[in-house]
């Protein structure tokens, strides 16, 4: 079983659509979670960080992070064509810095 | 505010060539740097990671090899390239657990 597991897609939704990316996991000792984005062929953009359980919003988005389900997402309000992008989680434990991530989902938003 | 800086942006080198791969952070001090290789179809990896001048964590047996000779500059080098190590390599640096990316290089081996 792989430490992340991230459904790859892609996911393509009309604009105004509300999106959510997912990723599980199976070490129960990670306790940062990160959700990157990341245009073609530019680095990754860190897009939210939480810190252990809970949710947390900033403008049109959401993470959420449950640890009795080992279970992430994010979730995107009326998505707009700039959305488009491929999405990457990323975890770790406390105490290291060291992210494992997941191999990302690509999204499309069609005007 | 902190910059991460990569160099070159792209990069087309022959089989058995040498290579070099810089990267420089402005506006902090003592980071933690990593370099990561991102394949088609395979994720992030992450090849080399650094707390501090001189002191390189392998992560991957690699045809690959880093150096940081000052607190804020990264390289990742190899003596002979292979097919294998086309890719997109990018170089981090972390605050406090939330890690930021630069802007990547593009390297085909051909």
């Amino acid at each position: 079983q792989k430490e992340v597991e991230q459904d790859p897609g892609p996911l393509s939704v009309p604009e105004g659509a509300i999106v959510s990316l997912n990723c599980t996991y199976s070490n129960s000792a990670f306790q940062y979670f990160m959700w990157y984005r990341q245009y073609s062929r530019k680095g990754p953009e860190l897009l939210m960080y939480t810190y252990s359980s809970g949710n947390k919003e900033d403008g049109r988005f959401t993470a959420q992070v449950d640890k009795s389900s080992k279970y992430i997402s994010l979730f995107i309000r009326d998505s707009q064509p700039s959305d488009s992008a491929t999405y990457l989680c990323a975890m770790s434990q406390g105490g290291s810095e060291k992210l494992v991530f997941g191999k990302g989902t690509k999204l499309t938003v069609n005007p | 505010s902190q910059t991460i800086h990569q160099w070159p942006a792209t990069l087309v080198q022959p089989v058995g060539s040498p290579l070099s791969l810089e990267c420089t952070v402005e506006g902090t001090s003592n980071p933690n740097l990593y370099w990561y290789r991102q394949a088609a179809g395979r994720g992030l990896q992450l090849l080399f990671y650094s707390v501090g001048i001189g002191q390189i964590s392998s992560e991957v047996p690699q045809n690959l090899s880093a150096s940081r000779p000052q607190d804020r500059q990264f390289i990742l080098s190899s003596k002979k390239l292979l097919l294998s190590d086309s890719g997109f390599y990018l170089c981090a640096w972390t605050r406090s657990y939330e890690q930021y990316f630069g802007p990547g290089t593009r390297l085909t081996v051909t």
